[in-house]
C-alpha cells in the first residue's frame, strides 16, 4: 500500500528549457496512455493521449513517446511555462473503463 | 467548452453521517465515473456507470457507497456512513465512448470527515 502523504518526485526547469516527465506503466495488457495535468485545488486535465499502436504523437508544445517494450511512457514539453507548473499523472487502461494512474511528477517552472 | 462540474466544492461532514456530492457530467458523454485522491496521492479509480447501471468497481467502492443517475443530468455518489478515511478529493469524470478515450474530469468535491 501507499504511506500517507506520498512524496511526489519533482522536475525544475527553467522557464524556456524543455521538460521530459517519465512513467513507467505495469499492465502489459494496457492499450491506451493519457497524460494529465492537475493544478492545485483542480481536476485532472487531460493533455495528450496515445494508444499502443503508436510509439509518438505530437500536440501543440506536447510530445508522448511510449515504448512498450520496457513499459515506459514519457511526455515531453517544449519551451517550458511558468503556466505549465503542476502535478502531471500518467494513466492506462486496457479496454475497460476505469483508468490507473500514476504517481504523478511535480513540474516547477523557474524563471 | 463543455465541462464536467461538480457541487459542492467542498463538503464537511461528521462521521457517520451520509453524503451525496453531486455531478452534472457533459451532456453528450454516456459513460459516467467516480475517482477520489487522497491529499498527496495518486487519483485512484471508484467506479463507472453506464445504461442506468455500474460496469464495473473498485475494492474501495463498497457497500457504503452507491451510485445514481436520478435524472437524465445529474449523477451522484452518495457515502451511507461516512469514516474519517474517506476524506479526499473526489471527482467525477465523463466520457463519450468507454475505455480508450479521453474522460473529462470535474473540478472535484473536497470531503473532509470529522
Amino acid at each position: 500500500g501507499e504511506s500517507v502523504g506520498l512524496h511526489l518526485p519533482t522536475l525544475s526547469v527553467q522557464e524556456g528549457d524543455n521538460s521530459i516527465i517519465n512513467c513507467a506503466y505495469s499492465n502489459s495488457a494496457s492499450d491506451y496512455f493519457i497524460w494529465y495535468k492537475q493544478e492545485s485545488g483542480k481536476g485532472p486535465q487531460f493533455i495528450i493521449d496515445i494508444r499502443s499502436n503508436m510509439d509518438k504523437r505530437q500536440g501543440q508544445r506536447v510530445t508522448v513517446l511510449l515504448n512498450k517494450t520496457v513499459k515506459h511512457l514519457s511526455l515531453q514539453i517544449a519551451a517550458t511555462q511558468p503556466g505549465d507548473s503542476a502535478v502531471y499523472f500518467c494513466a492506462e487502461t486496457g479496454g475497460t473503463d476505469k483508468l490507473i494512474f500514476g504517481t504523478g511528477t511535480r513540474l516547477q517552472v523557474f524563471p | 467548452e463543455p465541462e464536467v462540474t461538480q457541487t459542492p466544492s467542498h463538503q464537511v461532514t461528521q462521521m457517520g453521517q451520509e453524503v451525496i456530492l453531486r455531478c452534472v457530467p457533459i451532456s453528450n458523454h454516456l459513460y459516467f465515473y467516480w475517482y477520489r485522491q487522497i491529499l498527496g496521492q495518486k487519483v485512484e479509480f471508484l467506479v463507472s456507470f453506464y445504461n442506468n447501471e455500474i460496469s464495473e468497481k473498485s475494492e474501495i467502492f463498497d457497500d457504503q457507497f452507491s451510485v445514481e443517475r436520478p435524472d437524465g443530468s445529474n449523477f451522484t455518489l452518495k457515502i451511507r456512513s461516512t469514516k474519517l478515511e474517506d476524506s479526499a478529493m473526489y471527482f467525477c469524470a465523463s466520457s463519450r465512448v468507454s475505455g480508450n478515450t479521453e474522460a473529462f474530469f470535474g473540478q472535484g468535491t473536497r470531503l473532509t470527515v470529522v
